[in-house]
């Protein structure tokens, strides 16, 4: 157990509709990342949150977007669903501020997206 | 683009040493090397890191070239539970973007 939650586990919806995926980091660790893994593209690398603030995007499309709240919390908001976005949705914190290369991230155990 | 190259998948018997490779020739001097690996239907885990100097930790340890241009994570005894995919990755400190590849499938041989 990496101490990093993710809910829910598993979520089925059409195609149009909108979710909301939350992560909950470890204790003390202030920075989230989202990932999105699927079959064709592996993991790849959505947004990055340090102690509320954005600190980096990487391939995540306009309709997607998150935030971090005040108690570190974060959620990712998926609209406008597509078939191709069914994936695994992982997200993982740290601790180290950024600008720290060395630092260890710890993963969730994902939430599963199907779009029908 | 992922900034390292690992074949695709690689096979090891039960109980002997195993040696990843990975090639990151365009690392730059401040990049962190980073393993991590996946194992079947869960999150990624950590393995290790190191700059520099060869690492080891209870997991794996870490042998970088000299020239940094390439490093292996090397498992002592490989066991069943160690079937995964390994990702090799480099941290720039100054880039919070992280980039995976596509990883080398490890398959044990019992």
């Amino acid at each position: 157990d990496s101490g990093v939650t993710q809910t829910p586990k598993h979520l089925i919806t059409a195609t149009g509709q909108r979710v909301t995926l939350r992560c909950s980091p470890r204790s003390g660790d202030l920075s989230v990342y989202w990932y999105q893994q699927s079959l064709d593209q592996g993991l790849q690398f959505l947004i990055h949150y340090y102690n509320g603030e954005e600190r980096a995007k990487g391939n995540i499309l306009e309709r997607f977007s998150a935030q971090q709240f005040p108690d570190l919390h974060s959620e990712l908001n998926l609209s406008s669903l597509e078939l191709g976005d069914s994936a695994l949705y992982f997200c993982a914190s740290s601790r180290a501020p950024p600008g720290h290369g060395s630092d260890e991230q710890f993963f969730g155990p994902g939430t599963r997206l199907t779009v029908l | 683009d992922a900034k390292t190259t690992q074949p695709n998948s690689m096979e090891s018997n039960e109980e002997e040493p195993v040696h990843l490779p990975c090639n990151h020739s365009t690392i730059s001097g401040t990049d962190y090397i980073h393993w991590y690996r996946q194992l079947p239907s869960q999150g990624p885990e950590y393995v290790i890191h190191g700059l520099t100097s060869n690492v080891n930790n209870r997991m794996a340890s870490l042998a970088i070239a000299e020239d940094r241009k390439s490093s292996t994570l090397i498992l002592h005894r490989a066991t069943l539970r160690d079937a995964a995919v390994y990702y090799c990755i480099l941290r720039d400190p100054d880039d919070d973007k992280i980039i995976f590849g596509k990883g080398t499938r490890l398959h044990i041989l019992p």
